[in-house]
């Protein structure tokens, strides 16, 4: 049962248009999220995280809401770029870490020149 | 700074032999976390440890799976005997803290034959 889920497994983007990648979530004890990027061939790594006392998290091109009353949160990135072709996971985390982070599937953001 | 490494990148072995993924965390980083990446299933959660101890091995599929952390600087993840099922994509990743961001090695694609 995926406690975390991008329902999406592939986005085409042009090139400068906003991406706006989807995750939900069902465990309502989860209170931290992060994205994280994958290219082929490389382990997955750090994009941009929110903690769920915030609804908003900014960081240059990227821009994370989060709508806890929907356990819904979702990645803007704009203008977009060929090089944020990539995978792109949802992850989350309870209060205090114990059980690690739960990634969702990923969603696979391709950028049309 | 070196960043986690995973030996070895590339397994093919038959089915019923044994397995060893190897891991280095980052020098410093008290959690190390093994995951796995499956088409199906996304990235999930094996196993981790806190300053070389067990915490949460309950995403280990079954009795063939079984991780070590003998020290600070080594893990391994074996799987005797390994099945075509097992097939996939295996990540180590390490941190300062079990919340917040985790720095992935590249990983070991392992296929069974």
């Amino acid at each position: 049962d995926q406690q975390v889920k991008q329902n999406s497994p592939s986005l085409s983007v042009q090139e400068g248009r906003i991406s706006i990648l989807n995750c939900d979530y069902t465990n309502s004890m989860f209170d931290y999220f992060l994205w994280y990027k994958k290219y082929p061939a490389e382990g997955p790594t750090f994009l941009i995280s929110i903690s769920s006392i915030k609804d908003k998290n900014e960081d240059g091109r990227f821009t994370v809401f989060l709508n806890k009353s929907a356990k819904h949160l979702s990645l803007h990135i704009v203008p977009s770029q060929p090089g944020d072709s990539a995978v792109y996971f949802c992850a989350a985390m309870a209060r205090g870490g114990a059980d690690g982070l739960t990634f969702g599937k990923g969603t696979h953001l391709i950028i049309q020149p | 700074d070196a960043g986690v490494i995973q030996s070895p990148r590339h397994e093919v072995t038959e089915m019923g032999q044994e397995v060893t993924l190897r891991c280095k965390p980052i020098s410093g980083h008290d959690y190390l976390f093994w995951y796995r990446q499956t088409m199906m299933r996304g990235l999930e959660l094996l196993i981790y440890f806190n300053n070389n101890v067990p915490i949460d091995d309950s995403g280990m599929p079954e009795d063939r799976f079984s991780a070590k952390m003998p020290n600070a600087s080594f893990s391994t993840l074996k799987i005797q005997p390994s099945e075509p099922r097992d097939s996939a994509v295996y990540f180590c990743a390490s941190s300062r803290q079990p919340t917040g961001e985790l720095f992935f090695g590249e990983g070991s694609r392992l296929t069974v034959l």
